[in-house]
């Protein structure tokens, strides 16, 4: 089973407009990242928080993390249609520490022109 | 670095058929992933290889599966016999550290299967 799961499972905003998707886990984590999936292509990283970490920008990307309630957050500021793709969070579980990630089950962004 | 690629980008065989998928990770980096992805089931990891050993292989969803990583710069995942249930995209990722370190993984533009 997928350790994350993300929230909602599809957003649709308009352009200019932010974009809040979460992530809640199950497990003790060593760290936690963010991925971008365009239609038909491969994963991409864009961001990885620690688990001493509660904060993190990258750009018009900030990610927050409560390792007390288990779940993270990705915003995206002033959000354009090129941000239009699946984001999928993944957990480097401690217990799996050495192991690998695990991926959740993604949230499809719409950013409508 | 052109990244991690893989071939072919598309495949489509009968049942039966043996299929190989190949994987040639970014130069340096020591873990190499393969996943596997579906509407059901979402990203799944198969297996993976540290310095071209397999690590965990409890992925891998029966004896039909198999991979290999003969040295640093290539990876094969085999299916034999091929299945229409065995249909889905299949990624490579690579990494220089486990769990993703500092960078995260990364992927390679995933080849399509579908088996009829």
């Amino acid at each position: 089973s997928q350790q994350g799961e993300e929230d909602p499972q599809a957003l649709s905003i308009q352009e200019g407009e932010n974009a809040t998707m979460n992530c809640s886990y199950k497990t003790s984590i060593n760290n936690l990242q963010w991925y971008r999936q365009n239609s038909g292509r491969g994963l991409v990283h864009l961001i990885l928080i620690r688990s001493n970490e509660r904060e993190k920008h990258s750009g018009r990307l900030r990610v927050t993390l409560d390792t007390s309630k288990k779940s993270s957050s990705l915003l995206i500021t002033a959000s354009r249609a090129a941000d239009t793709a699946s984001y999928f969070c993944a957990t480097d579980e401690e217990e799996t520490s050495g192991s690998r990630l695990t991926f959740g089950e993604g949230t499809q962004l719409t950013v409508n022109p | 670095d052109a990244g991690v690629i893989q071939s072919p980008r598309h495949e489509v065989t009968e049942m039966g058929q043996e299929v190989t998928l190949r994987c040639k990770p970014i130069s340096g980096h020591d873990y190499l992933f393969w996943y596997r992805q579906t509407m059901m089931r979402g990203l799944e990891l198969l297996i993976y290889f540290n310095n071209n050993v397999p690590i965990d292989d409890s992925g891998m969803p029966e004896d039909r599966f198999s991979a290999k990583m003969p040295n640093a710069s290539f990876s094969t995942l085999k299916i034999q016999p091929s299945e229409p249930r065995d249909s889905a995209v299949y990624f490579c990722a690579s990494s220089p550290w486990t769990g993703g370190g500092y960078y995260g993984y990364t992927f390679g533009s995933g080849t399509r299967l579908t088996v009829v």
